[in-house]
């Protein structure tokens, strides 16, 4: 059983379209997580949703949007896609404070 | 808010040589750390981690350092095989908090 799986893998899609990739988690955790993973490598956090509180990285676009509807699932929906959108994204969920992250596959997004 | 860096971004070893991955915080209330491991394709993985009150945590040919006064914490990989070629990322997340820091990622390269 995969612990946290997101979908799809790839998207390919244009500039100016809306696209959402799922995830779900199956570990019973609270936490889940959205991370951005440029070319270098770099994982950066977009949202936190904690026991419904969201916590939002105020750096992150309000064309990218969580949506939850229920604990095991935080799906991420990106509005008007742009170039610089392109990246692999990651959801992870977590068991709460002061414990590891449980990572997904990872969905390589190409915005052409 | 919390910041990790990590050194080196990439590092080149002979298979059978030890490798040495070093990160320091500035947040003193951070007490938890996890190392990940990314092989290519896949997302992070928990590899080990170490709380504020131990110094030091082993397992197989993989430990892990942590040095509260100077606040630096090292991944210490011993014999290293060519399966061990990765990207690894350490992170600290402070007491009570459920979003760890990531470091920007070291590239391990094991030459066989």
């Amino acid at each position: 059983d995969t612990a946290v799986s997101q979908t799809p893998k790839y998207l390919v899609t244009q500039m100016g379209n809306d696209k959402s990739i799922k995830c779900e988690q199956n570990l019973g955790h609270d936490t889940m997580y959205w991370y951005k993973q440029d070319s270098k490598k770099f994982l950066k956090i977009m949202f936190s949703y904690n026991n419904k509180e969201l916590i939002i990285n105020e750096t992150v676009p309000n064309r990218f949007s969580p949506k939850s509807p229920d604990k095991a699932h935080l799906n991420l929906h990106i509005n008007s896609l742009e170039l610089g959108d392109s990246a692999v994204y990651f959801c992870a969920s977590g068991g709460g404070t002061d414990t590891e992250a449980f990572f997904g596959q990872g969905t390589r997004l190409t915005v052409v | 808010g919390e910041n990790v860096e990590q050194h080196p971004s990439t590092l080149s070893v002979q298979e059978g040589d030890s490798a040495v991955i070093k990160c320091t915080y500035s947040d003193s209330a951070s007490n938890y750390f996890p190392w990940y491991k990314q092989e290519l394709g896949k997302g992070p993985q928990l590899i080990i981690d170490i709380r504020s009150n131990v110094g030091e945590k082993k397992d197989q040919r993989i430990a892990v350092t942590l040095n509260k006064t100077a606040k630096h914490f090292s991944l210490h990989i011993t014999e290293t095989q060519p399966e061990d070629s990765a990207v690894y990322f350490c992170a600290a997340l402070t007491g009570g908090s459920y979003i760890p820091t990531f470091g920007r990622g070291t590239s391990l390269i094991v030459h066989p």
